[in-house]
């Protein structure tokens, strides 16, 4: 049974930093990409990154500088650190898995039940 | 900016058939934007229907399918259930970069 578990969401100040980790089963997590999604409260979803099984990363350009993407495959977790973190910052954290190693075709499949991060003074 | 467009709100009857649509603002969307479909209940982590413009999942009901309709991606119910109220997002690939509609709540009346 392929399980995606999100950890390390919390209260953050603004302008701190954050890991968020995504502890993969079930699957051979090297072979697929994966990818980090946000729900801000009461918001729709915002992709927010990607990276192909063979460690090519993609962001969302309005988060580009301040979200880094990381896969550790000897630990079967997929990573997301943010820094500088702002009040805008504050949402669900989900991590998904995609049917292919490569980026496309696009094909999320799997869903982890997500992790909340907020941010305030 | 590119903008990616779903009908804030639909309803439908229990038993009937329902459209959603994705509009891209860069034009028609064609199969190279891969259009994905989730499926979110309040509450839940959102649910993948399906992929690629039209291929389903092994969970996926088959009264949902997937298409491309008038310039744009599609996601057709067909013999609404009432456990299909929901809120549902589309997904486009932009060449690296992939944008969420801003979701359809779809009320099942």
């Amino acid at each position: 049974e392929v399980q995606l578990l999100e950890s390390g969401g919390g209260l953050v100040q603004p302008g701190g930093s954050l890991s968020l980790s995504c502890a993969a089963s079930g699957f051979v997590f090297s072979n697929y990409a994966m990818h980090w999604v946000r729900q801000a409260p009461g918001k729709g979803l915002e992709w927010v990154s990607t990276i192909s099984s063979g460690g090519s990363t993609y962001y969302a350009d309005s988060l580009k500088g301040r979200f880094t993407i990381s896969r550790d495959i000897s630990k079967d977790t997929l990573y997301l650190e943010i820094n500088s973190l702002r009040a805008e910052d504050t949402a669900v954290y989900f991590c998904a898995k995609n049917r292919v190693a490569a980026t496309l075709p696009l094909s999320y499949d799997y869903w982890g039940q997500g992790t909340l991060v907020t941010v305030s003074s | 900016q590119t903008v990616v467009t779903q009908e804030p709100s639909l309803t439908v009857s229990p038993g009937g058939t329902v459209t959603l649509t994705c509009a891209s603002s860069t034009g028609a969307v064609t199969t190279y934007y891969y259009p994905n479909w989730f499926q979110q209940k309040p509450g839940q982590a959102p649910r993948a229907l399906i992929y690629s413009t039209s291929n389903k999942h092994s969970w996926t009901p088959a009264r949902f399918s997937g298409s491309l309709l008038g310039g744009k991606a599609a996601l057709t119910l067909s013999g609404v259930q009432p456990e299909d109220e929901a809120e549902y997002y589309c997904l486009l690939y932009y060449g690296g970069a992939q944008l969420f509609g801003g979701g359809t709540k779809l009320t099942v009346l």
